[in-house]
């Protein structure tokens, strides 16, 4: 069976604070892929970066990194300097190359940025 | 561009009331999704379509819901009757190339069943 564990249910932060998102996972398939995406309050889902599990190289695109390892089945997203604007739900999800592509999500982490 | 559009935003309906919830897709998108999300369940992905021909709907709750992709640009999902437990953010999502590929979501429709 397929799983994704967002344990942090809700995070607060004040503005220019960095935050790290938690995502760990657990799945038999041997290729899978990994993604994040980010729900403001406007409701949208917008995606913010896919992975696949033969590439652990970490990315860093402007503030946001995300650290792949695959030893300990995590996937964690981090937010530097953080701003207002990133306030949002933040779901992580995992789809398996024997599932198809039934993509299954994280329960999600709530961010608060303070002013 | 216009991104996923869905119809209606909203939707109030009463027990026992067929609904139908609508989706278009971005142009050239091959792949299109129905999620369903719920403070209790959270996102969970109810079927999806390859060039309009389902391809896994062992998301789909019950018998009462049936979802339809008569061509490239339109899919509906229906649920009749409808039951307050079905109350619900419904999301439509399109992707292209691969079900590999990122998925852009429409905004949503907030379905309240009374």
């Amino acid at each position: 069976a397929q799983k994704v564990t967002q344990a942090q249910t809700e995070i607060s932060v004040v503005e220019k604070e960095d935050v790290t998102l938690d995502c760990v996972y657990e799945t038999r398939d041997t290729t899978y892929y990994l993604f994040w995406y980010k729900q403001p309050p406007s409701g949208e889902l917008v995606f913010l970066i896919r992975r696949n599990s033969f590439d652990e190289q970490n990315e860093i695109s402007g503030r946001y990194s995300w650290n792949f390892q695959k030893s300990t089945s995590s996937f964690n997203f981090t937010i530097t300097a953080s701003q207002v604007v990133d306030s949002a739900v933040y779901f992580c999800a995992l789809m398996g190359n024997t599932g198809g592509f039934k993509t299954i999500f994280g329960a999600g982490t709530r961010l608060f940025v303070k002013a | 561009d216009a991104g996923v559009i869905q119809s209606p935003r909203h939707e109030v309906t009463e027990m026992g009331q067929e609904v139908t919830l609508r989706c278009k897709p971005i142009s050239g998108h091959d792949y299109l999704f129905w999620y369903r999300q719920t403070m209790m369940r959270g996102l969970e992905l109810l079927i999806y379509f390859n060039n309009n021909v389902p391809i896994d709907d062992s998301g789909m709750p019950e018998d009462r819901f049936s979802a339809k992709m008569p061509n490239a640009s339109f899919s509906t999902l229906k649920i009749q009757p409808s039951e307050p437990r079905d109350s619900a953010v419904y999301f439509c999502a399109s992707s292209i190339g691969t079900g590999l590929n990122e998925q852009f979501f429409g905004p949503g429709t907030r379905l309240t069943v009374l």
